[in-house]
């Protein structure tokens, strides 16, 4: 079946530092991909999204290219802040009806 | 406009109980599905309805159901619940449910004693 795989962390950073959240996914046919974020006592929002090969999602300086070749969709910020910190999760919907499938999640923690 | 809105935001039950958890969609939004997270497995799909049919579903018991009225709130209904179902519940709404941006309401945090 389906599945995503990042990378879990914890992740530590300190403020301006590059970020990489590595996500590779399973499916059997095209998939589209997704970052969704999750701020501490909040519900989950979308990042960015990409419906095809080699398109680039972006939202707040955070990038990320659907890589059909080698089923990635890796997240990438230049320079993280502090307002950063969250868990980032990876996911894919292959189907419609609204069953995405997300990774396990990986902690971000940006410190001053 | 107001975002998904799920109650309650906290639940406490023992085992065997049952429990009921609401979700009202934004406003326009037709589709709500529900996701149970949990630190172990993650976030996993339970099941999504739009205009009160569940039209997809994951693999979880039967003890899990959910329905959804004619203005597209929804509920979600845990029977004879476990431990184990201790979990943040996260519901989710569209405008169709097609491929979609999904927006979270803040969930409902169940524990079962």
């Amino acid at each position: 079946g389906d599945s995503v795989t990042q990378m879990e962390g914890p992740v530590t950073l300190s403020e301006e530092a590059f970020l990489t959240i590595n996500c590779t996914y399973t499916a059997t046919g095209y998939p589209s991909l997704f970052w969704y974020v999750q701020y501490p006592g909040e519900g989950l929002q979308l990042l960015l999204k990409a419906t095809k090969a080699d398109d680039k999602g972006s939202n707040k300086g955070f990038e990320a290219t659907y890589r059909k070749e080698t089923t990635s969709f890796h997240l990438e910020k230049g320079s993280v802040q502090v307002s950063d910190s969250a868990v980032y999760f990876c996911a894919l919907s292959e189907t419609s009806y609204d069953k995405v499938i997300f990774g396990p999640g990986t902690s971000l923690s940006v410190i001053p | 406009k107001a975002g998904v809105t799920q109650t309650p935001r906290y639940l406490i039950k023992t085992r065997g109980q049952q429990v009921t958890l609401s979700c009202s969609p934004i406003s326009g939004h037709r589709s709500v599905s529900w996701y149970q997270q949990t630190p172990g497995q993650g976030l996993q799909f339970l099941f999504e309805y739009f205009s009160e049919t569940q039209r997809n579903k994951g693999n979880f018991p039967g003890r899990f159901s959910g329905r959804q009225f004619s203005n597209s709130r929804s509920e979600m209904n845990v029977s004879t619940l476990e431990l184990g179902d201790s979990a943040l519940y996260l519901c989710a709404s569209s405008l169709t449910g097609n491929d979609e941006k999904l927006f979270f309401g803040s969930g409902t945090q169940l524990s079962v004693l």
